[in-house]
């Protein structure tokens, strides 16, 4: 089954500076990767995806990359800011049902004002 | 529109008691996912279900786990005789499945804000 990996575990960034996070995946037939921000005391949200048709997507400071080949993606941050501060996951997905989403153990970033 | 909705948002129970944890998905959505995160950790699939199909329970850690999904829409989780190691934060998501001939993919799963169960 897929195995998905994220470096770092923890990430301590000046506010202002780049975050980078970075995920590895075992699934050659995973096509779906999306990331998640989870703040204390509440859900995972979706702040950004990527699918296998496209190598980066952009959404404001937060962009995504993709190398399929390599089988890894990545989440960029810039200009970070103290609200960035929280726990990050990216995940893996086939798309079809089932145990299809499989998450990676989270980046846990600070952003120090 | 509204989101996944949670219900309670905190439980403290007995060790040996049962608890009934419920999840209101996104109106529309066909699938909904049970993780179980304990403090600090990942996610830990539970199971999932996507429409009138059997569900996949492949990740229920034990017989005292169980869920059902009436209606195709609400969720109801529930615990049988809770046990310490059982103290985690329950989180629900739904997601709509998109399907054509002969394949099928999943959208976006879209969180609730977890149960976080306590099990003295």
């Amino acid at each position: 089954g897929e195995n998905v990996e994220q470096h770092p575990s923890t990430l301590s960034v000046q506010e202002g500076d780049s975050a980078v996070i970075k995920c590895t995946y075992s699934d050659s037939a995973s096509n779906y990767f999306p990331w998640y921000k989870q703040e204390l005391g509440k859900g995972p949200q979706l702040i950004i995806d990527i699918r296998s048709n496209v190598g980066e997507k952009k959404d404001q400071r937060i962009a995504v990359t993709l190398n399929k080949t390599a089988k890894h993606f990545s989440l960029h941050i810039t200009e970070t800011q103290p609200e960035d501060s929280a726990v990050y996951f990216c995940a893996a997905s086939r798309g079809n049902y089932g145990q299809n989403f499989v998450f990676g153990p989270g980046t846990r970033l600070s952003v120090l004002p | 529109g509204a989101g996944v909705s949670q219900s309670p948002s905190n439980k403290v129970t007995e060790k040996g008691k049962d608890v009934e944890l419920r999840c209101d998905p996104i109106s529309g959505h066909t699938a909904l996912y049970w993780y179980r995160q304990s403090l600090g950790q990942g996610l830990e699939f539970l199971i999932y279900f996507q429409g009138n199909s059997a569900p996949d329970k492949s990740g229920l850690p034990s017989d005292r786990f169980s869920a059902e999904r009436t209606g195709g829409s609400v969720s109801t989780l529930t615990i049988q005789r809770t046990q310490q190691e059982d103290s985690a934060v329950y989180l629900c998501a739904s997601s709509f499945l998109v399907g054509t001939s002969g394949s099928s993919s999943t959208d976006t799963q879209y969180f609730g804000p977890g149960t976080r169960l306590t099990v003295l």
